[in-house]
């Protein structure tokens, strides 16, 4: 099946204005989480859905970044006012938020923000 | 705060030769998560180990978790060119098993 779609593939703004990007999760997962990756450094947590329960934003870097998902499926992540810091991969992951121990992360291929 | 750690950050080794990973965590895991990240490409899950003392195989990868919980390693035997890229572990936050808490990654370069 489908996996994990992210748009766009590239986007390259200037600085100041603002951007969107999209993340389409597998069918059926419950769970969504966004994350920040610089050049050659690891996975920074921005934020995590689960289901109809309140998003934990505790992982966004300040109030630029917004994020929200509709009907419990596609994801739209906000960053106003968009600062040359904000360069990096948005990655988009979702799994089955299931309460158990299986809950492996299924990566969107990521959005490489430039900004100029 | 909760944390895991990797070491090491970077691995330059000759072909053929073997590799391991170090992933140590600040508290008691219920399970570990390993991914590996291709260049230019994104997290790929691996495997999870759930066990006291579980080791599990994949062809030339061998995962160990810690009896304690605490730790896991990844080896890799005879390495070669397709196994470069960054090996993360993760944990599941305390309270939370839905979200992880991720090491910074293991760097691997293979020289052919």
């Amino acid at each position: 099946g489908a996996g994990v779609s992210q748009s766009p593939s590239n986007k390259v703004t200037e600085k100041g204005k603002d951007v969107e990007l999209r993340c389409d999760p597998i069918s059926g997962h419950t769970a969504l989480y966004w994350y920040r990756q610089s050049l050659g450094q690891g996975l920074e947590f921005l934020i995590y859905f689960q289901g109809n329960s309140a998003p934990d934003k505790s992982g966004l870097p300040s109030d630029r970044f917004s994020a929200e998902r509709t009907g419990g499926s596609v994801s739209t992540l906000t960053i106003q006012r968009t600062q040359q810091e904000d360069s990096a991969v948005y990655l988009c992951a979702s799994s089955l938020g299931t309460s158990g121990f299986y809950n492996e992360q299924f990566f969107g291929p990521g959005t490489r923000l430039t900004v100029l | 705060g909760q944390q895991v750690m990797q070491i090491p950050q970077y691995q330059h080794v000759q072909e053929g030769e073997d590799f391991t990973t170090y992933c140590n965590s600040s508290t008691t895991l219920s399970n570990i998560q390993w991914y590996k990240q291709r260049p230019g490409g994104h997290p790929v899950f691996l495997i999870q180990l759930v066990k006291s003392g579980e080791v599990k195989k994949q062809k030339r990868l061998t995962f160990q978790f810690g009896e304690a919980k605490k730790n896991s390693s990844l080896h890799i035997t005879a390495t070669q060119t397709t196994d470069v890229g960054t090996y993360f572990c993760a944990g599941p936050r305390a309270g939370n098993n839905r979200k992880l808490i991720w090491g910074l990654g293991t760097s691997l370069a293979v020289n052919p």
